[in-house]
């Protein structure tokens, strides 16, 4: 059974600095990973998917790598903003899974102005 | 807006009432699925139904009763709920393609659910 873990679970961080979200998963045969963002009490925001044979994809200044091997994802913002505040999901597809996500626990980002 | 619309977006329920929580896309997607989340818990996959018909059911208790009438609606009946039932229940919907192409899922604001 998959599972998926995300480090660290919470971060408070001051304007404009870079920030690494990392997401551990424990079964490597993964069909492809997103991330989400989840602001407070409302649905979920896809903001890139990973196929399994590509090692990063970009979005404004969003960067999310994948190391399938290693059972690894990272989500990289750049310059980060007040309105980046938000909790940020990774959920890997599984091979023998169809179209069922597995989520992680996810990181609640504070960006303070 | 992501296109996927649900209803109540709020709702207090006793644990004897019926109750059912609606959802509706309108991506053209070809499947669509519920999600529950709990505090302190990730995000779980409850059902999941593609081309209409129920491909999962994730352990989930018989009080809880999905319906998927057409392509486009999906609907979860509840009935004698639990006050640990309580959570946000979120609707998501995707175009799946042959067997092995899975998009990305688009998720509606989700139901926050209180059972008394």
């Amino acid at each position: 059974k998959q599972e998926v873990t995300q480090i660290p679970a919470a971060l408070s961080v001051p304007e404009g600095e870079n920030l690494v979200l990392n997401c551990s998963f424990t079964d490597s045969a993964i069909y492809n990973l997103q991330w989400f963002r989840q602001d407070p009490g409302k649905g979920l925001t896809s903001l890139l998917l990973i196929q399994s044979s590509q090692r990063e994809q970009t979005s404004g200044r969003l960067n999310a790598s994948l190391d399938k091997s290693s059972g690894r994802s990272t989500l990289y913002i750049a310059a980060s903003q007040p309105g980046d505040s938000a909790t940020y999901l990774c959920a890997p597809t599984n091979n023998n899974a169809g179209n069922m996500l597995t989520f992680g626990g996810g990181t609640r980002l504070m960006v303070k102005p | 807006e992501t296109g996927v619309t649900q209803t109540p977006r709020h709702l207090v329920m006793g644990m004897t009432n019926k109750k059912s929580l609606k959802c509706e896309q309108h991506l053209g997607h070809n499947a669509m699925y519920w999600y529950k989340q709990s505090a302190k818990k990730p995000l779980e996959l409850m059902f999941v139904y593609n081309f209409k018909e129920q491909t999962e059911n994730n352990s989930v208790p018989s009080r809880f009763s999905p319906e998927c009438p057409n392509s486009s609606h999906l609907f979860l009946h509840l009935h004698t709920l639990q006050p640990e039932d309580s959570a946000l229940y979120l609707c998501a919907s995707s175009q799946v393609t042959g067997t092995s192409g899975w998009e990305t899922q688009y998720f509606g604001p989700g139901t926050r659910l209180l059972v008394l």
